[in-house]
């Protein structure tokens, strides 16, 4: 079974708009950590946020902002009046602390912005 | 610079050729991993160590050979070449904390390999 599920192959959006990229985790453990990644089309995994099972705070960086919700398993990343250099492919990734040799990734959703 | 060095950045192989794809980090991290991205699949592991002299198995580890003689090196060994081991690879470390849950990775910038 999947354990990170990013629904959402590929989404596009006009400059400016606000996008949202879904992520739903599946874990038995009760301390876990949840990550996102961006890779842009120079292919490259840059490192974006991590938040642990026991902070449900919503995070805000700017025009980014994260909303984890354990009641639905879900670790969503929105960023808001979208850039063209926000044009990547976007992973989400959770880390058991029972397993915690292995990452577990989502299969991406590539983010494309029209200018 | 402090990070994860991948080399090389391209490679391209005949099917039966046998390569080493090299990775070293120079952040001290205990825990070292080799990825393959594949389109549609994400990012799947392949083998990964937790310190030197521990290597195990990730979820693709057929046709590749790991070792870690030191912290900072941990090359992947592709024995026999196949198609199907197109890919691009991420080498990727991360600190052990008080768990190897508790941080992310810092990737390499890939090693894009094509086996024709």
């Amino acid at each position: 079974a999947q354990k990170v599920t990013q629904a959402q192959t590929e989404i596009s959006v006009v400059e400016k708009e606000d996008v949202t990229l879904d992520c739903v985790y599946e874990t038995r453990d009760t301390t876990y950590y949840l990550f996102w990644y961006k890779q842009p089309p120079s292919g490259e995994l840059v490192f974006l946020i991590r938040r642990n099972s026991f902070d449900e705070q919503n995070e805000i960086s700017g025009r980014y902002s994260w909303n984890f919700q354990k009641s639905t398993s879900s670790f969503n990343f929105t960023i808001t009046a979208s850039q063209v250099v926000d044009s990547a492919v976007y992973f989400c990734a959770l880390s058991e602390a029972r397993t915690g040799n292995q990452f577990y990734f989502g299969t991406g959703t590539s983010l494309t912005v029209i200018p | 610079n402090a990070g994860v060095t991948q080399t090389p950045k391209f490679q391209v192989l005949k099917t039966g050729q046998s390569m080493t794809l090299q990775c070293a980090q120079d952040m001290n991290h205990e825990y070292m991993s080799w990825y393959r991205q594949d389109p549609g699949m994400g990012l799947r592991l392949i083998h990964y160590s937790v310190g030197a002299g521990i290597t195990d198995q990730g979820e693709v580890p057929n046709g590749y050979n790991v070792s870690r003689s030191t912290t900072e090196d941990f090359p992947l060994r592709l024995l026999s070449a196949a198609p199907s081991q197109t890919s691009v690879y991420f080498c990727a470390s991360k600190s052990a904390g008080t768990g190897f849950s508790e941080y992310g990775y810092t990737f390499g910038s890939g090693t894009r390999l094509t086996v024709v």
